[in-house]
Order: structure tokens, then C-alpha cells, then sequence
């Protein structure tokens, strides 16, 4: 079974500052998603980035950038020049392209940032 | 972007009784609805997984009869808690996937059940 890992419960970053958010994840398969997901305290989930594995160059979304080793089954999130409304809980989660469309989520890692 | 609007936002109800969550999507066809309990400061856990038109399928531990689970049409799913019990008080989301083409997901804003 997949499983993915946050190894980061916390974090904290100063305004402005730059912060990486840590996942690793276990499969046997090769051609999957993987995502980062932020829950502010509204809860509602909100999708930050998702990378297709096939893809070795890594995803960037504004801000939000991500270091994907495939080898190493790690997929980091970078938040750069980081804002008051990006703190929240961000989740990262896996999906499996074959054998259905479940997500598997990580144990999320909440940030924290200093003004 | 596609939309699924959950309600109600919040619930309270009396122990023993049941109460029902609706997902509707909004701009699309959810063929597959996926509903989700959260606890505080911890991570999503899959409940079951619904397709249009069938039964849903559960994730082990969670019990079908007590979590009922409809998805009949393509735009909306229910879970209905049902003989709720304070130990089901909980934040449950549901999630549908966005369609063929697009590996991506949309969730709904929650809903807080307590049990009193």
C-alpha cells in the first residue's frame, strides 16, 4: 500500500522569508500524482500544486515551488517570500494512476508564519 | 472552476438520531464522490468511495450501516450519519474527482457534526 510521510508537524517562517515543507512517499508504481494541499482554518481544502511523475521538471505555481526526486520518492514544497494568509496546514498527497482514484494524504505539517 | 457545495456548514444533533450531508457539484459531473472524516489538527481519512449509480465502497473499519452513503445522480452525493453517537462528532468532507482528462479534485467546504 502507498503510504506518504510528513516528517514536519510544524513549522514556522518570518514574513518574506523562504520555508520547504518535507514529504516522502512509498510505492511500487511508476506513473502517479502527487499534490500539496493547504487547509487554512476555514477548512476548506485548497489545491497548491500537483506534479505528474512522468514530468522531470518540477511544478511552480507563483510562489509555490516544488522539488521532486523521483528516486528518492521525495516531493518538497518551497513557499518563497512567504505571506500571512499562507499559514495553514498543507497536506501532501499521492495518487495512484492504476489502481484507482483514492488519495493518500500525509499527516500534514502546520506553518506558521511570523510577522 | 468546478465547485462542490456541501451542507450543512454545521450540525448539531441529539444522540440517536440521524442527520444527512449533501455534496452537490456544481459545474460538472461527479461520477465519483469521496467522503472524508477529520479530526482536529490531524489528516484526512477516507470514509468510502462513491460512483454514480452504485454502491459505495468502504474503507475498512468504517461501518455501511451506520455511515450511509448515496450517489444518485452525477451531481449529488449524501452521507447519512445515522443513529449518531458523540464519538461520531467530527468534521467530515466530501471530494469529488473532477472528471476524465483532469487528475485533479475539488472538496467541499465541510461540516462540522456534533452529537450532544
Amino acid at each position: 500500500a502507498q503510504t506518504v510521510t510528513q516528517s514536519q508537524p510544524e513549522m514556522s517562517v518570518q514574513e518574506a522569508e523562504t520555508v520547504t515543507l518535507s514529504c516522502t512517499y512509498d510505492t511500487s508504481e511508476s506513473d502517479y500524482y502527487l499534490f500539496w494541499y493547504k487547509q487554512p482554518p476555514s477548512r476548506q481544502m485548497i489545491l497548491v500544486i500537483r506534479q505528474e511523475a512522468y514530468k522531470q521538471q518540477n511544478a511552480t505555481e507563483n510562489r509555490f515551488s516544488v522539488n521532486f526526486q523521483k528516486a528518492a520518492k521525495s516531493f518538497s514544497l518551497k513557499i518563497s517570500d512567504s505571506q500571512l494568509g499562507d499559514a495553514a496546514m498543507y497536506f501532501c498527497a499521492y495518487r495512484n494512476l492504476i489502481s484507482g482514484s483514492r488519495l493518500t494524504f500525509g499527516e500534514g505539517t502546520q506553518l506558521t508564519v511570523n510577522p | 472552476g468546478a465547485v462542490v457545495s456541501q451542507h450543512p456548514s454545521r450540525v448539531i444533533c441529539k444522540s440517536g438520531t440521524s442527520v444527512k450531508i449533501e455534496c452537490r457539484s456544481l459545474d460538472f459531473q461527479a461520477t465519483t464522490m469521496f467522503w472524508y472524516r477529520q479530526f482536529p489538527k490531524q489528516s484526512l481519512m477516507l470514509m468510502a468511495t462513491s460512483n454514480e449509480g452504485s454502491k459505495a465502497t468502504y474503507e475498512q473499519g468504517v461501518e455501511k450501516d451506520k455511515f450511509l452513503i448515496n450517489h444518485a445522480s452525477l451531481t449529488l452525493s449524501t452521507l447519512t450519519v445515522t443513529s449518531a453517537h458523540p464519538e461520531d462528532s467530527s468534521f467530515y468532507i466530501c471530494s469529488a474527482l473532477v472528471g476524465p482528462g483532469d487528475y485533479g479534485y475539488t472538496f467541499g467546504s465541510g461540516t462540522r457534526l456534533t452529537v450532544v
